[in-house]
């Protein structure tokens, strides 16, 4: 069965630098959830998206940003990168609400 | 806010026992969802159980099931016959049913699996 797919899987950027995380969400569904991860920690619900609107929105900085297109894939965009945001990135999406989550393997980037 | 709560921060069994997970949880709601998630070392999340709170039989998957006590607010993770495999990372996790499927995770408990 079809999966969530993240890319890239790896990322690495120095400081103030920008960073693009990509989520293509399982066919035929149409929310999109993203979590940041920091080392040893839970994760942090960021941001998601219902059929291409903002749904909800969590402990997202404003040097963040984030979309969901007509195909339904998501883009997160972080801009002026901090050493912080050292982290791994899943994306989870579902089929409408109240139906488990699918998460993807996760972005992880380093900022150095 | 809702919050949940892994008091155990660590846990290991030996092969082939059993062994039981603790969360708790705080929320006003009636109506939400409970769930398990397995992070192996991989790092992949892997959702091991879901509880609806309104159904009171416990859910069970293979050799994973839950003992939901929603007066407690109380939902433990028993693994039984434990193999290799199931040494990760657990975190229990809720959401809300009247605000979509957004997760709140607990700060996850390590299971370690001695051969």
């Amino acid at each position: 069965a079809a999966g969530v797919i993240q890319s890239p899987r790896h990322l690495i950027k120095e400081k103030r630098e920008t960073a693009t995380l990509k989520c293509y969400p399982i066919p035929r569904h149409d929310t999109v959830y993203w979590y940041q991860q920091g080392p040893g920690q839970d994760p942090q619900f960021l941001i998601s998206f219902y059929e291409k609107m903002q749904s909800d929105k969590g402990s997202i900085p404003d040097r963040f940003s984030a979309q969901q297109f007509s195909d339904y894939h998501s883009e997160l965009n972080m801009s002026s990168l901090e050493l912080g945001d050292s982290a791994l990135y899943f994306c989870a999406s579902s089929f409408s609400y109240n139906s488990p989550l699918h998460f993807g393997n996760g972005t992880r980037l380093t900022v150095t | 806010a809702q919050t949940v709560t892994q008091s155990q921060p660590e846990m290991s069994v030996q092969e082939a026992e059993t062994v039981t997970l603790s969360c708790t949880y705080d929320t006003s709601e009636s109506d939400y969802y409970l769930f398990w998630y397995k992070q192996p070392p991989s790092r992949q999340m892997i959702l091991v159980i879901r509880q609806e709170a309104y159904k009171q039989q416990n859910a069970t998957e293979n050799r994973f099931s839950v003992n939901f006590q929603k007066a407690a607010k109380s939902f433990s993770l028993k693994i039984s016959d434990s193999q290799l495999g199931d040494a990760a990372m657990y975190f229990c996790a809720y959401s809300q049913k009247s605000s979509g499927d957004k997760l709140t995770f607990g700060t996850g408990t390590r299971l370690a699996v001695r051969p």
